[in-house]
């Protein structure tokens, strides 16, 4: 069955420094999310991407964040300089418009 | 208040039980989704609805889109069953997540 596929699967990374978390999504679907889950909280949207624009984003997903479709398989999210409390659960997510929403296996960030 | 409501947050059960997971929404959506969270962080998709009832094995979900409700039924319970099932309402693009609900079944 096809997956999503998230890498790096962990990463710690010091205050204030850029991290890129990178995904494969599916390859004929046509929309592409990103989400994130702080620990013991629920899962919350940031941004959505069809058409290589944004689609829609959320509050949180300020300018410290973006979002790049570099070479129509990856599909990255860039955090330009991380705070104490961007650590969370990052999943990356895939579907094709209203049906086959399939998520990625997260990137757990850390940041010190 | 929470769009996405449900209940119970902990539910404890004995294997063989018949489990029931609520979930209410207050946005409109076209479609419902259950999804399992098992303690690595891993989502898996059990369903997705925008009508009626759909069953997979022993999993039922179903939907009243009059009501803005769903439940999410497990029957003959097994300790495999044990995770977090999360109800998220697609509303536009994006999901909007509930708090979860955390199974477990015991032997």
């Amino acid at each position: 069955e096809p997956e999503v596929t998230q890498t790096p699967s962990h990463q710690v990374t010091q205050m204030g420094q850029e991290v890129i978390l990178r995904c494969v999504p599916i390859s004929n679907h046509l929309y592409f999310y990103w989400y994130r889950q702080i620990l013991g909280q629920k899962v919350e949207f940031l941004v959505s991407f069809y058409n290589n624009e944004i689609s829609e984003k959320s509050e949180i997903f300020d300018d410290q964040f973006s979002v790049e479709r570099p070479d129509g398989s990856n599909f990255t999210l860039k955090i330009r300089s991380t705070k104490l409390e961007d650590s969370a659960m990052y999943f990356c997510a895939s579907s094709r418009a209203v049906v086959g929403y399939t998520f990625g296996s997260g990137t757990r960030l850390t940041v010190v | 208040k929470n769009e996405v409501e449900q209940s119970p947050q902990n539910l404890t059960a004995q294997e063989g039980e018949f489990i029931t997971i609520n979930c209410s929404y207050s946005v409109g959506i076209s479609a419902l989704h259950w999804l399992q969270q098992h303690p690595g962080g891993g989502i898996v998709s059990l369903f997705m609805l925008s009508s009626g009832k759909k069953k997979h094995g022993r999993l039922i979900a179903t939907i009243n889109i009059q009501e803005k409700h769903s439940s999410l039924h497990i029957t003959a319970s097994h300790p495999r069953d044990s995770a977090v099932y999360i109800c998220a309402v697609r509303n536009t693009d994006k999901l909007i997540f509930g708090t979860g609900t955390r199974l477990q079944v015991f032997p």
